[in-house]
């Protein structure tokens, strides 16, 4: 069955600490997988996906196809990053996502 | 930019009420999608359309019905609300190399 797991419903970290949300993925095949996020009384929006290879506000997010892992890293967390991370994942030639459960992550000053 | 509005930012209905909830988007996407979140269970497919008055069920179709008559419009009604219906509902169109955008969503409540 396809599925997105987010072992964490919160991580809570303060300013400069390192930051790495989980999320484990079950597909049998080759998925494309993302990194939403959702800020306080803001819409959802897409941060990253593992495609593009590309760091989004200093986070990266490596697909680890053997561990079938993308997990989403930060080295130095900031306030302004506290909001609610959803990892997704997407099957070959369809359009729909299939989502994670959310982690929320407080940075503190 | 992609813009996606719904009618509605907060709602209030009776068991029992027929709802409505219009999503509408400006960028000429042929699919769209409603899903409902809920704390610890993330975002549930209820219904997604892939053109004008084709439509397929997700993972939780139960109790909705969709409706899409033009290309920017995606309608989700519930046909008899009911309490457990109580959620935020968000509505999404999907642009090039699969990313999509979602409206600010709605927050229905259902007494």
């Amino acid at each position: 069955a396809q599925r997105v797991t987010q072992p964490e419903k919160l991580l809570s970290v303060f300013k400069g600490a390192p930051v790495e949300l989980k999320c484990n993925y079950s597909y049998s095949g080759s998925p494309e997988l993302f990194w939403y996020v959702q800020y306080s009384r803001q819409r959802l929006q897409l941060l990253l996906r593992h495609i593009s290879r590309e760091s989004i506000k200093g986070f990266t997010a490596d697909l680890n196809k053997g561990e079938t892992s993308f997990h989403l890293k930060k080295p130095f967390a900031q306030e302004e990053d506290s909001a609610m991370y959803y990892c997704a994942l997407s099957g070959y030639n369809t359009d729909k996502l299939i989502f994670g459960t959310g982690t929320r992550l407080q940075v503190f000053p | 930019d992609v813009k996606v509005t719904q009618s509605s930012r907060y709602l209030v209905k009776r068991t029992g009420e027929k709802v409505f909830l219009e999503c509408v988007q400006d960028m000429d996407h042929e699919n769209m999608f409603w899903y409902r979140q809920d704390p610890g269970l993330g975002l549930r497919l209820i219904y997604f359309s892939y053109d004008v008055k084709m439509k397929e069920k997700g993972d939780i179709p139960e109790g909705y019905s969709v409706s899409r008559e033009k290309k920017e419009r995606f309608s989700l009604i519930l046909e008899s609300a009911s309490t457990n219906q109580t959620s935020m509902y968000l509505c999404a169109s999907i642009g090039s190399y699969n990313e999509q955008f979602f409206g600010p969503g709605t927050r229905l409540t259902v007494l």
